[in-house]
C-alpha cells in the first residue's frame, strides 16, 4: 500500500512554454503533499508544501508565480512550471504524507524536466 | 539553517563486504530521523523510521542506530549484495511542526558482484 505515482517521468519543452507535472496518491488520501527539486549531487530541496483545498506554502526563494501548485483533491497535486527557461531544467519529485505521527513519506518516481 | 550531512558521498564495495554510512543532523529540536532507499528509476522507499535516542532498527542485513544527543545515525549493511546498490537518503524532521523534512544528499552505494 501507499503508492504515489508521478507523471510524466521525462519531459522536454521549449523555452517559454509551461509544463505540468502530476502527483497522485493511488491507494490513500493525502491531505499534504510535498514538492522537491534536486540538482545533481545535491539533496532534495523542498520547494513547497501542498495542502488539499488551500494555497500551497512555498519555501523561501521559490517563486510562487513560476511554480504553480494546485492540490484540488485528496489524491492529486500538480506542479506547473510556467514560462519555463533552461535554468528550470532539473529533477522534480513529489511525496505524500499518509498522516500519523512518524512523518513517513511516500514518493513519486520523479520527473526530469529539460528546457531547450 | 538546518543541515543534514551524509558521508561518504559514494561507496564502491565488493559483494559480501560489510559497509556503513553516517548521517549527521542538528542535535536540537529533534522529532524523527528516517532512512530511505532510492534505487535508480524508482521512488525512494522508507527503510527505517527512528524517533528515540538509542533506537536500533534492523531489517534483514540492514540495520541503523540513532544518537539524538550528539546528532548522528549510522546505517549498516552486512554482507552487501548487488541488489543493495542504491542511494541511501537520511532525512531529519525537526519538532517545529508540519513534518517538514530535511534531506541529506545521500550516499550512493555500488556493490560489485
Amino acid at each position: 500500500g501507499a503508492v504515489v505515482s508521478q507523471h510524466p517521468s521525462r519531459v522536454i519543452c521549449k523555452s517559454g512554454t509551461s509544463v505540468k507535472i502530476e502527483c497522485r496518491s493511488l491507494d490513500f488520501q493525502a491531505t499534504t503533499m510535498f514538492w522537491y527539486r534536486q540538482f545533481p549531487k545535491q539533496s532534495l530541496m523542498l520547494m513547497a508544501t501542498s495542502n488539499e483545498g488551500s494555497k500551497a506554502t512555498y519555501e523561501q526563494g521559490v517563486e510562487k508565480d513560476k511554480f504553480l501548485i494546485n492540490h484540488a483533491s485528496l489524491t492529486l497535486s500538480t506542479l506547473t512550471v510556467t514560462s519555463a527557461h533552461p535554468e528550470d531544467s532539473s529533477f522534480y519529485i513529489c511525496s505524500a504524507s499518509r498522516g500519523g505521527i512518524t512523518g513517513e513519506l511516500f514518493f513519486g518516481e520523479g520527473s526530469r524536466l529539460t528546457v531547450l | 539553517i538546518l543541515n543534514v550531512e551524509q558521508s561518504p558521498q559514494s561507496l564502491h564495495v565488493q559483494e559480501g563486504d560489510s559497509t556503513n554510512f553516517t548521517c549527521s543532523f542538528p542535535s536540537s529540536n529533534f522529532y524523527a530521523l528516517h532512512w530511505y532507499r532510492w534505487e535508480t528509476a524508482k521512488s525512494p522507499k522508507a527503510l527505517f523510521v527512528m524517533t528515540l535516542n538509542g533506537d536500533e532498527k534492523k531489517k534483514g542485513r540492514i540495520s541503523a542506530t540513532l544518537n539524538t544527543k550528539e546528532g548522528y545515525s549510522y546505517l549498516y549493511i552486512k554482507g552487501s549484495q548487488p541488489e543493495d546498490s542504491a542511494t541511501y537518503l537520511c532525512a531529519f524532521i525537526p519538532n517545529t511542526g508540519g513534518f517538514k523534512t530535511i534531506f541529506g544528499a545521500g550516499t550512493r552505494l555500488f556493490v560489485k558482484a
